[in-house]
């Protein structure tokens, strides 16, 4: 078993670029996650899928943010347009029931 | 709404001294509380868990208690060493069994040789 792949693991973009970034998650877990890490706000979960569809995107920050699961297998997160403040490190992470997360390596994303 | 606090942001310890980090939460109905240590550029990774139904739990330096009258649980690391030195987070479920994890902030451990 791999776990949970994403990609790219360093992302370095231009302030008003769209960024999409992957994820792979486990086979046979069915639910998915999107968090993102910040030293001022630690792990903060941005949206969430079960059955590949989104439960609960409240923590999407804004309108520039979109997430999607149009497979078992494959989510997206996408920022369109990227700004600086949106430099962190993004996580995906999949489970099959409340005890079994397991997260990806991460991306580091940088916006200049 | 749910909440969970971690106590302290950063510890540092000589190697073979004792290490504890301390977490309280606000759900009355959590009944899973994980632990997870990430290293550096990496993703966090489960290291113990409890579950409401018991009152500690150890694996091997490792070991978790929880006192749900008074909400909070704690990570005890005995005999660190330097390879202890991570990111520590506690997390609770919230919205009941089949609910998601709600994260500390936090506890940068460092293991001084």
């Amino acid at each position: 078993d791999a776990g949970v792949i994403q990609s790219p693991r360093h992302e370095v973009t231009e302030m008003g670029q769209e960024v999409t970034l992957r994820c792979k998650p486990i086979s046979g877990h069915n639910s998915l996650f999107w968090y993102r890490q910040t030293m001022m706000r630690g792990l903060e979960l941005l949206i969430y899928f079960n059955n590949n569809v989104p439960i609960d995107d409240s923590g999407m920050p804004e309108d520039r943010f979109s997430a999607k699961m149009p497979n078992a297998s494959f989510s997206t997160l996408k920022i369109q347009p990227s700004e600086p403040r949106d430099s962190a490190v993004y996580f995906c992470a999949s489970r099959t029931e409340v005890w079994g997360y397991t997260f990806g390596s991460g991306t580091r994303l940088t916006v200049v | 709404g749910e909440n969970v606090e971690q106590h302290p942001s950063t510890l540092s310890v000589q190697e073979g001294d004792s290490a504890v980090i301390k977490c309280t939460y606000s759900d009355s109905a959590s009944n899973y509380f994980p632990w997870y240590k990430q290293e550096l550029g990496k993703g966090p990774q489960l290291i113990i868990d409890i579950r409401s139904n018991v009152g500690e739990k150890k694996d091997q330096r490792i070991a978790v208690t929880l006192n749900k009258t008074a909400k909070h649980f704690s990570l005890h690391i005995t005999e660190t060493q330097p390879e202890d030195s991570a990111v520590y987070f506690c997390a609770a479920n919230y919205g009941g069994s089949q609910g998601n994890l709600i994260f500390g902030k936090g506890t940068k451990l460092s293991v001084k040789p």
